[in-house]
């Protein structure tokens, strides 16, 4: 099974900040790679998919970046709204793996 | 508009059995693979298993082999996960998932149904 190490679990950042998060799988998946953000008591929402594609409505302040092995996901202009948490997610190989999530809070 | 409705789960005993029920509109049902995904409370996600738009190849996760079984109606738009010989560890959000027409890609989630395990 193909691991995802994602970091860090949680960070708290002032709105406008710039926040960045990492993923990491323990083999080369290419490019197959989604980032989703879930608020609670909500269902997972596509943010990026295929590393660094934007979803169709996802505002721009999104984005991702990354191919093999390391990619990274970054909110340029924190807003109180994307308070959730987020997730890599791997769709190169079954079983789909999932990173443990990181939890983004306003200061 | 695609939607997925998940529905069935609730409160069963270690040992017991559970089937969820998924109903899907707004796609060409039979094109795509889908798959179930758990959450446990206050934990981060697992896929469980997934069929593929014809419903002839199923995948599932070591947890839960031999227990549960994934299945489809595509006359029906309706996919389902036969859950037995249920553990404590099995509590979770369940949602149906669909995935890009040709991809293990996940584009749209349900909302979920709650399944507890519990004596």
């Amino acid at each position: 099974d193909i691991q995802m190490t994602q970091s860090p679990s949680s960070l708290s950042a002032s709105v406008g900040d710039r926040v960045t998060i990492t993923c990491q799988a323990s083999q080369d998946i290419s490019k197959e790679l989604n980032w989703y953000q879930q608020k609670p008591g909500k269902a997972p929402k596509l943010l990026i998919y295929d590393a660094s594609n934007l979803e169709i409505g996802v505002p721009s302040r999104f984005s991702g970046s990354g191919s093999g092995t390391d990619f990274t996901f970054t909110i340029s202009s924190l807003q109180p709204e994307d308070i959730a948490t987020y997730y890599c997610q791997q769709y190169d190989n079954l079983p789909l793996t999932f990173g443990g999530g990181t939890k983004v809070e306003i200061k | 508009e695609v939607q997925l409705v998940e529905s069935g789960g609730g409160s069963v005993q270690p040992g017991g059995s559970l089937r969820l029920s998924c109903a899907a509109s707004g796609f060409t049902f039979s094109s795509c693979a889908l798959s179930w995904v758990r959450q446990a409370p206050g934990k981060g996600l697992e896929w469980v298993s997934g069929v593929s738009g014809g419903g002839s190849s199923t995948f599932y996760a070591d947890s839960v082999r031999g227990r549960f079984t994934i299945s489809r109606d595509n006359s029906k738009n309706t996919l389902y996960l036969q859950m037995n010989s249920l553990r404590a560890e099995d509590t979770a959000i369940y949602f149906c998932a669909r995935h890009l027409t040709g991809h293990w890609l996940i584009d749209y989630w349900g909302q979920g149904t709650l399944v507890t395990v519990s004596s």
